[in-house]
C-alpha cells in the first residue's frame, strides 16, 4: 500500500521560498501515476498547485506558474515543491498526493492516495 | 478554468438522515471527470466518489454519486455518526484540476 509523507519546514519568511518533500514508501515513484501538490489556506478550500509524472510530464496552476517549481528524485523515490517570493497568503496546509494508474482514455486524474499533508506558516 | 460552487455551505443533520449536496460547474465537466472527497479535522481528503457515479476502493454503499455536464450531487443514504465532515468535489477533466469550497455536514 502506497504511503505519502511531507516534510519540510514550518515556518517560511515572507519573500523567501517554500520548499517540501513528498517521500514514497510501499511503492515506486517510475510508476504509472501522477503526483500532486494541493494546498489548503486555514478554513478554506483545496487549491491544486501542480503535479509531476516520472517521464518527465509537468503541469501548474496557472495562477502559481511563475513562482512554482516541482520535481523528482527518482534514486531517493521523492518528488519536491518549491514556492517563491511567498507571502502570508501562501500559509496553509500542503498536501502531496497520488493519482490512480494512467490510462489511455484519461488525461487528467483525480487523486486516491494522500500524504496526512504539512502545515507551512510564512511569518517573520 | 472550470469553477465548482457547492450548496449548501453547512447542512445541520441528526444520524439517520438522508443527505444530498450539490456540486455546480461553471461549464460542462467532460465525460464526467467529477470526483467527491470527504475531509475530517485534522485529516487528509479521502476519495469518495469519482466518474460522478464510482464508488472508491472500500467506500460504504449509503455513498453515491450522479450527474452529468454542469451538475452533480453526492447523496449520503442514512447519515452516520462517522459521516459528519467537509465534503470536496474536484473536477479533472481539463485544466487547471479544480475543487469547490466545501459543504460541511454536521451535527444538528
Amino acid at each position: 500500500q502506497v504511503q505519502l509523507q511531507e516534510s519540510g519546514p514550518g515556518l517560511v519568511k515572507p519573500s523567501g521560498t517554500l520548499s517540501l518533500t513528498c517521500a514514497v514508501s510501499g511503492g515506486s515513484i517510475s510508476s504509472s501515476n501522477w503526483w500532486s501538490w494541493v494546498r489548503q489556506p486555514p478554513g478554506k478550500g483545496l487549491e491544486w498547485i501542480g503535479e509531476i509524472y516520472h517521464s518527465g510530464g509537468i503541469n501548474y496552476n496557472p495562477s502559481l506558474k511563475s513562482r512554482v517549481t516541482i520535481s523528482l528524485d527518482k534514486s531517493k523515490n521523492q518528488f519536491s515543491l518549491k514556492l517563491s517570493s511567498v507571502t502570508a497568503a501562501d500559509t496553509a496546509i500542503y498536501y502531496c498526493a497520488r493519482s490512480p494508474d494512467v490510462v489511455p482514455s484519461l488525461y487528467y486524474y483525480y487523486m486516491d492516495v494522500w500524504g496526512k499533508g504539512t502545515t507551512v506558516t510564512v511569518s517573520s | 478554468e472550470i469553477v465548482l460552487t457547492q450548496s449548501p455551505g453547512t447542512l445541520s443533520l441528526s444520524p439517520g438522515e438522508r443527505v444530498t449536496l450539490s456540486c455546480r460547474a461553471s461549464q460542462s465537466v467532460s465525460s464526467s471527470y467529477l470526483a467527491w472527497y470527504q475531509q475530517k479535522p485534522g485529516q487528509a481528503p479521502r476519495l469518495l466518489i469519482y466518474g460522478a457515479s464510482s464508488r472508491a476502493t472500500g467506500i460504504a454503499d449509503r455513498f453515491s454519486g450522479s450527474g452529468s455536464g454542469t451538475d452533480f450531487t453526492l447523496t449520503i443514504s442514512r447519515l452516520q455518526p462517522e459521516d459528519f465532515a467537509v465534503y470536496h468535489c474536484q473536477q479533472y477533466g481539463s485544466l487547471p484540476l479544480t475543487f469547490g469550497p466545501g459543504t460541511t455536514v454536521d451535527i444538528k
